[in-house]
């Protein structure tokens, strides 16, 4: 079957990084995405990799690797709107999303 | 930007109560999704379409139904609601092209209860 993995929860300190990690087992790949979700709010789209490597986009960055079936999104000086659930996505062979359950990331003072 | 406006954030139905969810785009895109979010799962698809009056089951289509009479709008029936049906509902649209950074823009979701 198809599986996601990615950590429940984790708490983190403003002004530090986090690492979220994710992990994947799908039929196929063909690009992993990651999303931000507010409470009560849309996802919001924050990242894509297709190839192996690290994409940096200001203070969020994400890293892939295929061979691994792993995935990070590694937030930096972390600030208080920050506190969010983050959501892994990969597409598959079929072109079709497979969602993990989402890491809800807190931040504190 | 893009908007996905979902018309209820909110409902309250009694079990076998037929539900309508509308959503609508306002930036021409050819694909839209409905998907619902449960605490500690993923999200699940439940219907797609990649065209006017053109629909696709996603993974667990059981007890909804959809319509796309127009390309802005997707609707997402439950002809009987039940209390398994509880749940957050999100839609989500994007453009035609599936490869690439082909991105999802959601609606804020609706958050339906079946007494």
């Amino acid at each position: 079957g198809q599986n996601i993995d990615q950590p429940t929860e984790m708490t983190a300190t403003e002004g530090a990084i986090v690492q979220i990690n994710c992990t994947y087992q799908t039929s196929g790949f063909n690009g992993l995405f990651w999303y931000q979700q507010h409470a009560g709010e849309a996802p919001t789209f924050l990242s894509y990799n297709v190839l192996d490597g690290l994409e940096e986009k200001g203070r969020f960055s994400s890293f892939l690797s295929r061979s691994k079936g792993y995935s990070y999104l590694l937030l930096k000086e972390l600030q208080m709107k920050d506190s969010a659930s983050y959501l892994c996505a990969v597409r598959d062979s079929n072109y079709q999303l497979i969602w993990g359950a989402g890491t809800k990331l807190i931040i504190k003072p | 930007d893009v908007k996905v406006t979902q018309s209820s954030r909110y409902l309250v139905k009694r079990t076998g109560e037929k539900v309508f969810l509308e959503c609508v785009q306002d930036m021409d895109h050819e694909n839209m999704f409905w998907y619902r979010q449960d605490p500690g799962l993923g999200l699940r698809l439940i219907y797609f379409s990649y065209d006017v009056k053109m629909k696709e089951k996603g993974d667990i289509p059981e007890g909804y139904s959809v319509s796309r009479e127009k390309k802005e709008r997707f609707s997402l029936i439950l002809e009987s609601a039940s209390t398994n049906q509880t749940s957050m509902y999100l839609c989500a649209s994007s453009w035609g092209e599936s490869s690439g950074a082909n991105v999802l823009t959601f609606g804020a979701g609706s958050r339906l209860t079946v007494l």
